[in-house]
Order: C-alpha cells, then sequence, then structure tokens
C-alpha cells in the first residue's frame, strides 16, 4: 500500500505548547503535502514541500522532510485552541495533476 | 483563492435509491478531480480519479458500475452511488488541483446515509 502512516494518532497538548506530528512513507515521491480537517468537514491545505526540499515553515508551521528515512513531521509552535483538529500527510509520486495517499491521520486536541 | 464547491453536504437515501454528488472547481478549470472515502476517524481512501472527457481511473476494489464518475466539464465532477446499501454510508469529498505549488483544494464533503 502506498498509504503512509503518522504517529501519534492522538495527541492532547495545553494551550501554548508546541506539537509535533510525524508522517512516514513507503516509496519514492514528488512531494508531500499536510492537511487539516476538522470534524466532519472537508480538507484544508496548509503546506506542500517537495522531495528536495528539507524544511518549509508556513506561519506557526514547521514541516521537515527527510526522504533518506521516508519520514516527514510537522510541527505547530504556540498551539492554540483553534488548532484541535485531524492532521492528515500526504504523498504526491509525479509532477503535475496526481493522485494523493493519505496517512492515517493524528488527532490533535488543544486544551484552553 | 480556489474554492471547490461540493453538493449536496449531506444526503439520507434509502436502499437501493441512487445518489449523485455534485463537485464544482468555481473559479479554475480543473482537468483533473479526484474522489475519496472517508470511514469515521479514518483517512481518506482515494477512489477514483476523474478526467474531463474520458473515463475515470478507477482504484483496486473500488466497483466502477456502482460509483459512476461523470467528468463531463473543467469545473464539473459528479459521483453517483447506483442502488446504494447501508454499507455505502460514509463521508464523500472531492479533490481538484489548479497549480501543483498550492496543493489540492478540496470540496467539504458529503455525508452519505443509507437506511
Amino acid at each position: 500500500s502506498q498509504q503512509g502512516e503518522e504517529d501519534p494518532q492522538a495527541l492532547s497538548i495545553q494551550e501554548g505548547e508546541n506539537a509535533t506530528m510525524n508522517c512516514s512513507y513507503k516509496t519514492s515521491i514528488n512531494n508531500l503535502q499536510w492537511y487539516r480537517q476538522n470534524s466532519g468537514r472537508g480538507l484544508v491545505h496548509l503546506i506542500l514541500i517537495r522531495s528536495n526540499e528539507r524544511e518549509k515553515h508556513s506561519g506557526r508551521l514547521r514541516v521537515t522532510l527527510d526522504t533518506s528515512k521516508k519520514s516527514s513531521s510537522l510541527l505547530i509552535t504556540a498551539s492554540r485552541a483553534a488548532d484541535t483538529a485531524s492532521y492528515f500527510c500526504a504523498t504526491g509520486f509525479q509532477t503535475g495533476a496526481n493522485n494523493l495517499f493519505f496517512g492515517t491521520g493524528t488527532r490533535l486536541t488543544v486544551i484552553p | 483563492g480556489a474554492v471547490v464547491s461540493q453538493h449536496p453536504s449531506w444526503v439520507i437515501c434509502k436502499s437501493g435509491t441512487s445518489v449523485k454528488i455534485e463537485c464544482r472547481s468555481l473559479d479554475f478549470q480543473a482537468t483533473t478531480m479526484f474522489w475519496y472515502r472517508q470511514f469515521p476517524k479514518q483517512s481518506l481512501m482515494l477512489m477514483a480519479t476523474s478526467n474531463e472527457g474520458s473515463k475515470a481511473t478507477y482504484e483496486q476494489g473500488v466497483e466502477k458500475d456502482k460509483f459512476l464518475i461523470n467528468h463531463a466539464s473543467l469545473t464539473l465532477s459528479t459521483l453517483t452511488v447506483t442502488s446504494a446499501h447501508p454499507e455505502d454510508s460514509s463521508f464523500y469529498i472531492c479533490s481538484a488541483i489548479e497549480d501543483s505549488h498550492y496543493g489540492y483544494t478540496f470540496g467539504s464533503g458529503t455525508r452519505l446515509t443509507v437506511v
């Protein structure tokens, strides 16, 4: 299966703390993307990192990619209660339009 | 930014009936759209890739005669669940890509309940 795996499956932290989620995948990729999903809603694209990139920042988000280990991490700094959601990594295998394969997701709960 | 509209957001239907779900790209042309299925507390599973003007490409294990996909224009793809059964109850999400630099844009999803 090309589906990635994420850990932890669930994470509960206090507001203001940092949250780190990890994603591992099995095959070579062109890019890796992180998405957020609020309960029962669609997905929101957070950040895309290409296979030739090692780190990327966007606001309070920091994503790393280690292609040798086939893994990525998403760090959310100074978490807020509104960050409570499920976070998924998704891997793309070709340039241009192609399908995505999603990881199993991490359910993040930020306690006010 | 890119917006994908998915309709309806929820639907309840009786076993044996068919349900159509629409996915529209509102401000961009999407030659390719994707349909996913998500069970509660699980990840998204790709069902099929929908290409404008051609037959959809289905993932292994997805019945193409049950999940009919039509991509008649550059802004509209539809998924029809035919002869629905309770086990088809799920959350269905479409997505489209405008620019590979910005990732995919997802619809808000359709909650299907078959009774």
